[in-house]
């Protein structure tokens, strides 16, 4: 079982829509928690991060960490168009190794 | 401006020949990391180094190796390529003075291995 469990999608929704996004992990070990965004033929980019349990908001968008359910969530609000791209999340334990475990992306479609 | 930069962005190859892939950050961080990226399969980490010279498997490290001989640079060896090594290959650099500082990653070197 991977450690990190995300549906690849494809996701495609209107614009406007409230868009969810989800994981699931098996580590308890795990303390930080983000969210990276992929546009086609780009590096992935840092959208939000949470430590440990709760929500944080950033404009359209929501990331939610239950670690009693070991699962994440981010919601985008009023999606544009130009929110299509893959997204990613990932996991750490705590190391200033630096190292994340990554789900396989989520890759969402906001059509107008 | 943080920058993290890859030596090519597409790269062709045949069967069996050796491969370098390069990724030089200017942000003077500690730790580099080199992933392939796949359909269906995601960021998948192959090797990462926390300092010169210094490196680590992850967990698919078989058929590649990796050297640091610099902070700023960290390069990716296929020894001998192969067609199941066709793959978008993206380099990341973060500081490591916490445990939240973020990856920054470069553009992504395409491999096709024929």
């Amino acid at each position: 079982q991977k450690e990190v469990e995300q549906d690849p999608g494809p996701l495609s929704v209107p614009e406007g829509a409230i868009v969810s996004l989800n994981c699931t992990y098996s580590n308890s070990a795990f303390q930080y928690f983000m969210w990276y965004r992929q546009y086609s033929r780009k590096g992935p980019e840092l959208l939000m991060y949470t430590y440990s349990s709760g929500n944080k908001e950033d404009g359209r968008f929501t990331a939610q960490v239950d670690k009693s359910s070991k699962y994440i969530s981010l919601f985008i609000r009023d999606s544009q168009p130009s929110d299509s791209a893959t997204y990613l999340c990932a996991m750490g334990r705590g190391s200033t190794l630096g190292r994340l475990y990554f789900g396989r992306g989520t890759q969402l479609t906001v059509w107008p | 401006d943080v920058k993290v930069t890859q030596s090519s962005r597409y790269l062709v190859k045949r069967t069996g020949e050796k491969v370098f892939l390069e990724c030089v950050q200017d942000m003077d961080h500690e730790n580099m990391f080199w992933y392939r990226q796949d359909p269906g399969l995601g960021l998948r980490l192959i090797y990462f180094s926390y300092d010169v010279k210094m490196k680590e498997k992850g967990d698919i490290p078989e058929g590649y190796s990796v050297s640091r001989e610099k902070k700023e640079r960290f390069s990716l060896i296929l020894e001998s390529a192969s067609t199941n090594q066709t793959s978008m290959y993206l380099c990341a650099s973060t500081s490591g003075q916490t445990p939240t500082d973020t990856q920054y990653f470069g553009p992504g070197t395409r491999l096709t291995v024929l």
